[in-house]
């Protein structure tokens, strides 16, 4: 069984900008959540979403936002990038339950944001 | 909202030794998990444990929820086990996806 997909594995953009990340599940799995790691903060949940629908969310602006399709695929999009914008962002993927489940992640898109 | 604290922050160690990292997290929660990050940035989930003792090879896991602790073992450790190790905690019911991760502990393990 395939892992998590992310894409682009590297990004680089320019202040003001904005980005557009994939994130293909384990084959199978409905939830797709997102997470963000910097140096300075850690990893952070941004949020989560199953079955087309944002379950969850985390502490971000409004510039972060995601959306997931019918075939469980997500993407999270960042618009008016900012230098702090820089970081890996993870996604992992779960079967949906609501609660005490296994997450598994993905290898990541590291954004660098000049 | 729920603090996980890890502890150390960093750990250095032989080939062959063991060693015990330590999670604690400030209130009840509904599952945690361990986490290696290896060099490449990905996240291998190592344990799911929200109570009780879990062993994989080389590693074991203990969870004691009402003492709101967990420890992660490695035992005879190797160069392929340095990296960052995470918990991260699901903060209750409904949050399925969502996780609060401690800082985590590097470890470097030397030939």
């Amino acid at each position: 069984k395939a892992g998590v997909t992310q894409t682009p594995r590297y990004l680089i953009k320019t202040r003001g900008q904005q980005v557009t990340l994939s994130c293909s599940p384990i084959s199978g799995h409905r939830s797709v959540s997102w997470y963000q790691q910097t140096p300075g903060q850690g990893l952070q949940f941004l949020f989560e979403y199953f079955s087309e629908t944002q379950r969850n969310k985390g502490n971000f602006p409004g510039r972060f936002s995601g959306r997931q399709f019918s075939n469980s695929r997500s993407e999270m999009n960042v618009s008016t990038l900012e230098l702090g914008d820089s970081a890996l962002y993870l996604c992992a993927s779960g079967t949906g339950g609501a609660s005490g489940e296994k997450l598994f992640f993905g290898s990541g898109t590291q954004l660098s944001v000049l | 909202g729920i603090q996980v604290e890890q502890s150390p922050p960093d750990l250095i160690l032989q080939e062959g030794a063991n060693s015990t990292l330590r999670c604690n997290f400030s209130d009840s929660v509904n599952n945690l998990q361990w986490f290696h990050q290896n060099p490449w940035g990905q996240l291998i989930n190592l344990f799911y444990i929200p109570s009780g003792t879990k062993q994989n090879g080389r590693l074991s896991a203990t969870t004691v929820a009402t003492e709101r602790y967990s420890l992660l073992y490695i035992s005879s450790s190797q160069t392929t086990d340095s990296g960052v190790y995470f918990c991260a905690v699901e903060p209750g019911y409904n949050q399925g996806g969502k996780l609060i991760f401690g800082q985590g502990t590097e470890l470097s393990v030397k030939p």
